[in-house]
């Protein structure tokens, strides 16, 4: 399986500041996707994403709120705008396996909004 | 919404084998069970996964009932580390469809 990094691993951010949280795969996926793990929570998936065209969300998350960029292959970023304390949550990223159909998880951006 | 039921928590000796099951009586005939773990503060880890035969490979095994409503993940040796939350999920084979996590199975391997 390709490996797959997130940047920043954690922040903790003011109320009404944006953070733009970076996905990288060390190969060429098509799919990528963002989840959202709200503390004590199982993942929730903010959104899918694909290379060329925009991404597509699910509902209760709006583009205006968490804007995605899919700009190649291997790289992807979410952005978490005007946030406030209910924001805080663990983000991850994670890209699907064309072959396996597995789908591989980053490790997570850990965000406290405080 | 999550099409899959697991008991919240379970307790396992360190050594002995974990049993942890999951109902999926609305599954349909085109959708595989998928396990996934998550390890604290780490990303979800695929474990395995099968349609209706049963699979076994280096981490687990998966016994699916011949009716298809119910599945156990058989971890055959519990060590501490696989004190995880264990996630049952039904989707179709494709990877382009995104996982839907259930609350999941708080396994605890004790010492």
């Amino acid at each position: 399986s390709a490996v797959i990094s997130q940047k920043p691993s954690r922040d903790i951010c003011q109320r009404g500041t944006s953070l733009t949280i970076q996905c990288q795969v060390d190969s060429q996926v098509t799919m990528m996707f963002w989840y959202r793990q709200q503390p004590g929570q199982s993942l929730t998936l903010i959104a899918t994403a694909n290379q060329g065209s925009e991404a597509t969300y699910e509902s209760g998350f709006v583009i205006d709120k968490f804007p995605i960029s899919r700009p190649n292959l291997t790289f992807s970023t979410l952005t978490v705008s005007n946030m406030s304390p209910e924001d805080s949550s663990i983000y991850l990223c994670a890209y699907a396996s064309a072959i396996s159909k597995e789908q591989f998880f980053g490790p997570g951006t850990r965000l406290t909004v405080l | 919404d999550a099409k899959t039921t697991q008991p919240p928590s379970m307790d396992c000796a360190e050594g002995r084998a974990a049993n942890l099951p999951c109902n999926h009586s609305t599954i349909s005939g085109n959708e595989y069970v998928y396990w996934y773990r998550q390890i604290h503060s780490q990303g979800p880890q695929y474990i395995i996964h099968g349609l209706k035969n049963n699979e076994t490979n280096e981490m687990a095994s998966l016994i699916i009932t011949e009716d298809r409503k119910s599945s156990t993940l058989i971890l055959p040796h519990a060590t501490l580390r696989d004190t995880a939350v264990y996630y049952c999920i039904v989707r179709l084979s494709s990877g382009n469809t995104p996982l839907v996590f259930g609350k999941g199975t708080r396994l605890s391997v004790i010492a």
